[in-house]
């Protein structure tokens, strides 16, 4: 069975920085593509960043780019999304998501059940 | 960036009605790479469709997709209570955007 388990979440200050990973079981995590997409309180989903299966490939949604770093250690099985200059509108819940593939073109078959990230002063 | 344009913002039916959800994208989607996510209240997204008609697997054959270029359509033949929730669509062809999302509540 697969698993996503995402931890790292929390509250932050405006400026600040946090590291979110995902703990990936139960498939080839070296195969697939994987991805965090987001979610502000009582909206509709936003997609963050993914990563093709080497890690070789990025990529970010404009308000992403920049700040935010996603990167994968496959000998670990787990993602990550460090996360710089937060701003109060990257407050969310943001998911781990497995790619159906290991490259383009890929949706979002599994997904873990979300961390809370809080920016506020 | 491909906008993605679901309607109607919310579906008010009943148990046993069929349910029309509309994703239409301000291009072409490449390769029809769109699909369809289910989430309930307090869960994660559930993929329903890939690949605009593809059903994923363990989803059961009421839901439907289809369309192709700008237009979409996820079909539920048969309101199931299970299948009140909010509903999204995704193209992944070019980049990755998620429409806004269509509610289908209980009438």
């Amino acid at each position: 069975e697969v698993q996503l388990v995402e931890s790292g979440g929390g509250l932050v200050q405006p400026g600040g920085s946090l590291r979110l990973s995902c703990a990936a079981s139960g498939f080839t995590f070296a195969s697939y593509a994987m991805g965090w997409v987001r979610q502000a309180p009582g909206k509709g989903l936003e997609w963050v960043s993914a990563i093709i299966d080497s890690g070789g490939n990025t990529y970010y949604t404009d308000s992403a780019r920049g700040r935010f770093t996603i990167s994968r250690d496959n000998s670990k099985n787990t993602l990550y999304l460090q996360m710089n200059s937060l701003r109060v509108e990257d407050t969310a819940i943001y998911y781990c998501a497995k790619g159906s593939r290991g490259v383009w073109p890929y949706c979002f078959d599994c997904w873990g059940q979300g961390t809370l990230v809080t920016v506020s002063s | 960036e491909i906008v993605l344009t679901q309607s109607p913002g919310t579906l008010s039916l009943s148990p046993g009605e069929r349910a029309t959800l509309s994703c239409r994208a301000s291009q072409s989607v490449t390769n029809n790479n769109l699909a369809w996510y289910q989430q309930k209240p307090g869960q994660a997204p559930r993929l329903l469709i890939y690949g605009a008609s593809s059903r994923a697997a363990g989803i059961p054959d009421r839901f439907s997709g289809s369309g192709s270029g700008t237009d979409f359509t996820l079909t539920i033949s048969r309101l199931e209570p299970e299948d009140f929730a909010v509903y999204y669509c995704q193209q992944y062809g070019t980049s990755r955007t998620f429409g806004q999302g269509t509610k289908v509540e209980i009438k």
